[in-house]
């Protein structure tokens, strides 16, 4: 049974083009999380929600638009693409603050 | 803010070979302190974690001590395998209001028959 899932695994787009990341988890954690992870590897946090609530939003453009329909999901929605949006995002979950359980990752690549 | 720092790699061992990898972070108080590790192409994976001073955890015959006197949380193994290529991520987890994981630049171990 997977954990945390995401879909698709790969996105590849045109620059300028809309996408979402979808996310679900059936840990029945309350926090949800987006990550960010460039080409050196480095991973950074996108947003956070618990229970269905924006916790934290860092500085992120605004062209990202994460939504939690409910506790299990938490979805990505880019807009207008570019170039230097291509990168792995990671969904991952916790029981409050406790450790992170990651998803496989979404490669994203803009052309 | 909170920062961990990670040894740069990559780090090329023979297998069996005893493994090192540095940690090093800077928070206030006693935060949680984890290593993940990343096998190519997939998410990543808690290895093992402490949460107080001097715990030691350990998981995979990796282990690693919580080290408040000297801010450090260094990966150990005894004798590495081929299987045990990856990146490792250490990450933190600090007490200051609502706090996500804050990573370190992740170290690649390579290992060699």
């Amino acid at each position: 049974d997977t954990a945390v899932s995401q879909t698709p695994k790969y996105l590849v787009t045109q620059m300028g083009n809309d996408k979402s990341i979808k996310c679900e988890q059936n840990l029945g954690h309350d926090t949800m999380y987006w990550y960010k992870q460039d080409s050196k590897k480095f991973l950074k946090i996108m947003f956070s929600y618990n229970n269905k609530e924006l916790i934290i939003n860092e500085t992120v453009p605004n062209r990202f638009s994460p939504k939690s329909p409910d506790k299990a999901h938490l979805n990505l929605h880019i807009n207008s693409l570019e170039l230097g949006d291509s990168a792995v995002y990671f969904c991952a979950s916790s029981h409050g603050e406790r450790e992170g359980y990651f998803g496989p990752g979404t490669r994203l690549t803009v052309l | 803010g909170d920062s961990v720092t990670q040894m740069e790699g990559p780090v090329t061992l023979s297998e069996e070979a005893f493994l090192t990898i540095n940690c090093t972070y800077t928070a206030t108080g006693y935060p949680s302190l984890f290593w993940y590790v990343q096998y190519p192409g997939e998410g990543l994976q808690l290895l093992l974690k402490a949460t107080k001073a001097d715990d030691k955890g350990s998981n995979k015959g990796f282990e690693a001590t919580y080290r408040k006197e000297t801010t450090s949380f260094h990966l150990e193994k005894g004798s590495v395998q081929v299987s045990d290529s990856a990146v490792y991520f250490c990450a933190l987890r600090g007490v200051s209001g609502y706090s996500t994981l804050t990573f370190g630049k992740g170290t690649m171990l390579l290992v060699s028959p």
